[in-house]
């Protein structure tokens, strides 16, 4: 089985600090993605990597970057975090076209 | 990618089959219909996903209409543990373009 493992699953971070989230697949996956769920309003995605050092923007990469230095690990970097980035991340991971596999996530509280 | 309507909630009784029907009227000829489900507090699993032609595994059956327009999951015998929200989702496999997700069904299987 895939497994798509995330660093924590729970972070409290004050506003203004630097915050990485890791994300870590098992599988040799092609893909990665970055997603955060908010009540109401889904699951929507920050940032995806289709290879090594390859990244693209979602639909609301502002305050936020990504890194993929290794096929295996795609970091999610708050560069100052603020209150409206308190959510639930999501990580997940595929092989080309094939269906993803998500992580179990990490709910980031920024106070 | 193509749009999805879905009921907000849905209840059934535990032993009975659980429907969960989505419309994607602007499904192009090139997109799959997905479904995937998050229990609370875990990253969402993915069930099922089909072309055109009516597709079964372990977990779950996918039917698709005709015209492709709308597609029904079942759940043949509802456990407490199926209680999730169910999310459909239209995508072109082989894409390696993120998923779009909508709000999804809150299915509640009752005792």
């Amino acid at each position: 089985d895939v497994k798509v493992t995330q660093s924590s699953r729970y972070l409290v971070k004050r506003t203004g600090e630097k915050v990485f989230l890791e994300c870590v697949q098992d599988m040799d996956h092609e893909n990665m993605f970055w997603y955060r769920q908010d009540p109401g309003l889904g699951l929507r995605l920050i940032y995806f990597s289709y290879d090594v050092k390859m990244k693209e923007k979602g639909d609301i990469p502002e305050g936020y970057s990504v890194s993929r230095e290794k096929k295996e690990r795609f970091s999610l970097i708050l560069e100052s975090a603020s209150t409206n980035q308190t959510s639930m991340y999501l990580c997940a991971s595929s092989q080309g076209g094939s269906p993803l596999h998500f992580g179990n996530g990490t709910r980031l509280t920024v106070t | 990618d193509a749009k999805t309507t879905q009921p907000p909630s849905m209840d059934c009784a535990e032993g009975r089959a659980a429907n969960l029907p989505c419309n994607h009227s602007t499904i192009s000829g090139n997109e799959y219909v997905y479904w995937y489900r998050q229990i609370h507090s875990q990253g969402p699993q993915y069930i099922i996903h089909g072309l055109k032609n009516n597709e079964t595994n372990e977990m779950a059956s996918l039917i698709i209409t005709e015209d492709r327009k709308s597609s029904t999951l079942i759940l043949p015998h509802a456990t407490l543990r199926d209680t999730a929200v169910y999310y459909c989702i239209v995508r072109v496999a082989g894409s390696a373009r993120q998923l779009t997700f909508g709000s999804g069904t809150q299915l509640t299987v009752l005792p």
